[in-house]
């Protein structure tokens, strides 16, 4: 089946600094998300990517749908203590009009100390 | 506005026990899916519905797991018999369906514990 592959695993970092992620597949996708999921709740969507090549910015958030259509990446710029959390990209094959399947990756732990 | 409604937030059984979880999701919203969530495995899609009709269950464990939405305000996701192996937070999400943005809005999820 697909598997998306997400790196780093966990990452450790002081507040200010930037952050960088990034997410693989063995197939490809239409979409690319990008999901933080904060403790004891569920996932919140943090941007959407439609088209290969596409870079999009959120406040401190940028993401970029890879050319290939099988990778991601994701930067937060100087992180504050708040984007501690679980990072999760996702892919998703569109038929027509429908909402079809969202497969996620692995998920980033993402730790920020004050 | 209410946001997708899960309910036990919390339920700890003995193995063998029936479980049912249950969602509402956003009204207006046409599709539906149930996550499941653990460290080993992490955010794996159960089942997913359009229009209340299953699309791709293939996520599905086994027999033991089966999914219903009876209509457009609320679906439910039963196991049984459980298994300790069964011991997860199960989310369910719901999207408008239209556009096909991607986006999913969950809930807060049920976390079950079998014993």
């Amino acid at each position: 089946g697909q598997q998306l592959n997400q790196s780093p695993q966990s990452m450790f970092i002081q507040e200010g600094e930037d952050v960088s992620m990034n997410c693989t597949s063995s197939s490809i996708f239409n979409t690319w998300l990008w999901y933080k999921q904060d403790p004891g709740e569920g996932p919140v969507l943090l941007i959407a990517l439609y088209k290969a090549g596409e870079l999009t910015s959120n406040g401190r958030l940028t993401a970029q749908f890879g050319i290939t259509r099988k990778d991601s990446f994701l930067n937060i710029s100087a992180s504050i203590p708040s984007d501690v959390g679980i990072y999760f990209c996702a892919g998703q094959t569109n038929y027509g009009g429908a909402t079809n399947k969202l497969i996620f990756g692995t998920g980033t732990l993402l730790a920020v100390q004050p | 506005d209410a946001g997708v409604i899960q309910s036990p937030r919390h339920e700890v059984t003995e193995m063998g026990q029936e479980v049912t979880l249950r969602c509402k999701p956003i009204s207006g919203h046409n599709s539906l899916f149930w996550y499941r969530q653990t460290m080993m495995r992490g955010l794996e899609l159960l089942i997913y519905f359009n229009n209340n009709v299953p699309i791709d269950d293939s996520g599905m464990p086994e027999d033991r797991f089966s999914a219903k939405m009876p209509n457009a305000s609320f679906s439910t996701l039963k196991i049984q018999p459980s298994e300790p192996r069964d011991s997860a937070v199960y989310f369910c999400a719901s999207s408008p369906g239209r556009r096909n943005t991607g986006e999913l809005f969950f809930g807060e999820g049920s976390r079950l514990t079998v014993l």
